[in-house]
């Protein structure tokens, strides 16, 4: 079975700084994708990056990118420029791409900006 | 407006009774999800739908039951086997396809009273 392991509960970092997210799963599989995603104090799930197993170079979504290192199964963001708005609950995702696309989430990190 | 909604926003149940929780979309996805969020737990996987009239168990699916007669619709029954069920669930769906966005409504609070 996949599973999704965050090891950081909460972390915090000062406004406009860098800060990064830990991230590590379990698979037997080749392909899947994993996925970042955000969910404010309002509880809407809002994605934030995503990556595929398949491509050696890390995915970049503006302030935000990924160090995925498929032998290690790391998938951490790191979040530059810290801004206020980028308090909230992160979620590492993996979902398998063979058969039945089932969506596995961590245990979830919550992040604080403090200004 | 497209979107996922789910219904009630808040939900309190006396123990020993089921409750049907709804979750309907207008994406025409073909993927639908329901997770439960505990604090510390993150998002545990109950259900999942690949097809309409087909679904699978996830992680943590004893004490609750699904059903998909309609593309657009994937209700979750949290029924008295259910040792806890106060918690906040979340309904998504996806598009299939490869690396697709998951899309997700604004979840129910359950509350056992």
């Amino acid at each position: 079975a996949q599973t999704v392991t965050q090891s950081q509960p909460e972390m915090s970092v000062q406004e406009a700084e860098t800060v990064t997210l830990s991230c590590t799963y379990d698979t037997s599989e080749s392909d899947y994708y994993l996925f970042w995603y955000k969910q404010p104090p309002s509880r809407q799930m809002i994605l934030v990056i995503r990556q595929e197993a398949y491509k050696q170079q890390n995915a970049t979504e503006n302030r935000f990118s990924v160090n995925f290192q498929k032998a290690a199964k790391s998938f951490s963001l790191k979040i530059s420029d810290s801004q206020l708005g980028d308090a909230a609950m992160y979620f590492c995702a993996y979902r398998s791409e063979g058969g039945a696309q089932k969506l596995v989430f961590g245990q979830g990190t919550r992040l604080t900006i403090n200004p | 407006d497209g979107g996922i909604t789910q219904s009630p926003k808040y939900l309190f149940r006396k123990e020993g009774q089921n409750v049907t929780l709804s979750c309907e979309q207008n994406l025409n996805h073909d993927a639908m999800y329901w997770y439960r969020q505990d604090p510390g737990q993150g998002l545990r996987l109950i259900y999942y739908s690949q097809i309409v009239n087909d679904f699978q168990k996830g992680d943590i699916a004893e004490g609750y039951s699904v059903s998909r007669e309609k593309k657009e619709s994937f209700p979750l029954t949290v029924t008295s086997a259910q040792k806890n069920p106060t918690a906040f669930y979340l309904c998504a769906s996806s598009i299939q396809g490869r690396g697709t966005e998951a899309f997700f409504g604004q979840g129910t609070r359950l509350t056992v009273v």
